[in-house]
């Protein structure tokens, strides 16, 4: 089976920036999302096919993507960004997987 | 605007039945794949099952082949989850959402519903 590891946390002052790694076999060849999710509330989607932010995701969010880890970072971080963090990516033999998760906590 | 709004979930006992209902709106219903997701109590989230646009293609997890059935109703704009044999693993809360899929058939997943929670439990 595929696995993605990410950190289980991440802090970060307000203003500075964070970096939010996933890590798997070859990721640099598949595609990887990432999304954001508050306590209650549903996930979103902030990166997707790498580094394409939908619309009406802050430009303080990118992503890169190569050899075998996927990095989320948020520059200039704002207390509002707290929240957990998935990636996710999709493998031919085991569809659709996602990362552990990282909290994320600005301080 | 994209809505997707689940329903049917609840309390049910190890061995029973539910069907989830997702109801979609705000956007053209057959020009998507849709999937079901869950997350267990204070973990991550979780790949159930994914539906092409004809319903031609499905996926499930592991876990839920031979026990859960994925369908979609194009005319009325829904997707349904139809799970037997539950388990207390499978307590969650229950996820659809939109997946695009182009041609890097890499799917992601750009709107979620609220979630309906399911528990299976005696």
């Amino acid at each position: 089976s595929y696995e993605l590891t990410q950190p289980p946390s991440v802090s970060v002052s307000p203003g500075q920036t964070a970096s939010i790694t996933c890590s798997g076999d070859k990721l640099g060849t598949k595609y990887a999302s990432w999304y954001q999710q508050k306590p209650g509330q549903s996930p979103v989607l902030v990166i997707y096919q790498d580094t394409k932010r939908p619309s009406g995701i802050p430009e303080r969010f990118s992503g890169s993507n190569s050899g075998d880890t996927a990095t989320l970072t948020i520059s200039g971080t704002q207390p509002m960004d707290e929240g957990d963090y998935y990636c996710q990516a999709w493998d031919s033999i085991a569809d659709v997987v996602f990362g552990g998760g990282t909290t994320l906590t600005v301080l | 605007q994209v809505l997707l709004v689940e329903s049917g979930g609840g309390l049910v006992k190890p061995g029973g039945s539910l069907r989830l209902s997702c109801a979609a709106s705000g956007f053209i219903f057959t020009d998507y794949h849709v999937t079901w997701l869950r997350q267990a109590p204070g973990k991550g989230l979780e790949f159930v099952s994914q539906i092409s646009p004809s319903g031609s293609t499905i996926s499930y997890v592991d876990s839920v082949k031979g026990r859960f059935t994925v369908s979609r109703d194009n005319a009325n704009n829904a997707l349904y989850l139809q799970m037997n044999s539950l388990r207390a693993e499978d307590s969650a809360v229950y996820y659809c959402a939109r997946t695009p899929l182009d041609t890097t058939m890499a799917p992601y997943f750009d709107y979620w519903g609220q979630g309906t929670p399911v528990t299976v439990s005696s």
